[in-house]
Parts: structure tokens; sequence; C-alpha cells
């Protein structure tokens, strides 16, 4: 079965600074999908930035990127030049391309506090 | 406006009072989920429905019910609600079909409370 691993419960960054959260992820398929979400104080689930794993060029959105690893199975989220309104919960998922492609498999989250 | 509605948002209730949660989506989506989230243990699946009248066991199903009846309705069910099942809710849903990697649009969420 797979499995996503955030091993950040909590990080804290200062305003306009870049900060950096982890995700390691377990599968055996080949061809499968990753995403990060966020979370904010609304509980509203957000879409952030998603990569293809058949895509060895890292996704890019604006000041968000990620660091992907396939042989590693790491895909780590960067946010550039941080705001106040990136305080969130971070969540990482993985979905499968498999039998039940549509199923998110989520990892713990990680709360990222902003520091003006 | 391309969204996932779920009602209520907010709901107490006690336990063994039957309720149900309604989610409904208006992009045409064949698959449809719902999670739970809890403190410290993200998202975890209760349910999903790759279609009309095709719904499978999440990781989390014990006390829960499903049915997909309409494609664009998937309500979630608690027969009989304990207090572990105090829980934020979400729907999501999503096309299906190869290509581009298909993100879960999700519903705002509801707050429900068993005493």
């Amino acid at each position: 079965a797979q499995t996503v691993t955030q091993s950040q419960p909590e990080m804290s960054v200062q305003e306009a600074e870049t900060v950096t959260l982890s995700c390691t992820y377990d599968t055996s398929e080949s061809d499968y999908y990753l995403f990060w979400y966020k979370q904010p104080p609304s509980r509203q689930m957000i879409l952030v930035i998603r990569q293809e794993a058949y895509k060895q060029q890292n996704a890019t959105e604006n000041r968000f990127s990620v660091n992907f690893q396939k042989a590693a199975k790491s895909f780590s989220l960067k946010i550039s030049d941080s705001q106040l309104g990136d305080a969130a919960m971070y969540f990482c998922a993985y979905r499968g391309n498999g039998g039940s492609q549509g199923n998110l498999i989520f990892g713990k989250g990680t709360k990222l506090s902003v520091k003006p | 406006e391309a969204q996932v509605t779920q009602n209520p948002r907010y709901l107490i209730t006690v336990t063994g009072k039957k309720l149900t949660v309604t989610c409904s989506q208006n992009m045409n989506h064949e698959y449809m989920s719902w999670y739970r989230q809890d403190p410290g243990l993200g998202l975890r699946q209760i349910y999903y429905s790759m279609n009309v009248e095709v719904t499978d066991k999440g990781d989390v199903p014990e006390g829960y019910k499903v049915s997909r009846k309409e494609k664009r309705n998937f309500p979630l069910i608690l027969e009989s609600p304990s207090p572990n099942q105090t829980s934020l809710y979400f729907c999501a849903s999503s096309p299906l079909g190869q290509g581009d990697a298909k993100e879960q649009y999700f519903g705002p969420g509801t707050r429900l409370t068993v005493t």
C-alpha cells in the first residue's frame, strides 16, 4: 500500500524568507501524481501545485515550486518570499494511476507559521 | 461556478440519532469521495465512488454508509453516530481517465460533533 510521510509537524518562517516543507512517499507504481494542498484557517482545501511522475521537470506555480526526486521518492515544497497569507496547514498527497486512480493518500500535514 | 457543496456546514447531534451529510458537484465528475480529518492524522478516506451505483470502502469505512444514485450527489450517512465520529468531513470530486493529473475539488467541509 502507498504511504505518504510528512516528517515536520510544524515549521516557521520569517516573512519574505524561503521555507521548504518535506514529503516522502512509498509506492511500487511507476505512474502516479503528487500534490500539495494548502488548508488555511477557513479549512478550505486549496490545491497549491501538482507534479506528474513521468515529467522530469519540477513544477512551479509563482512563488511555489517543488523538488521532485523520483528515485528517492521525495517531493518537497519550496515557498519563496513567504507572505503572511501562506500561514496554513500543508498536506502532501499521492494519487496512483492504477485501478483506484482517483484515491488520494494524504500525509499528516505540516503547520506553517509566518512571522512578520 | 464549478463547485462542490456540502450541507450542513456545522452539525451537533447526539449519539444514535441518524444523520445524513449531503454532497453535490456540478462538474459532471465521475469520481467522488468522502474524507474525515482529525488532528494529527491528516485526511483519511471513508468511501469513494467511481461512478453511479459504484461505491467502495476507503481506509476508515466503519460506521458510515454512502450511496450514488445520481452522478452529481454522494451523501454520507451515519446510521448510529458515536462520539468517535466527531470530526471534520470533506467531500471531493474529480474527473477520471488517463491524461494529465486530475486534481480533486473539495467541498467546504462539515464540522460534526456527536455528544
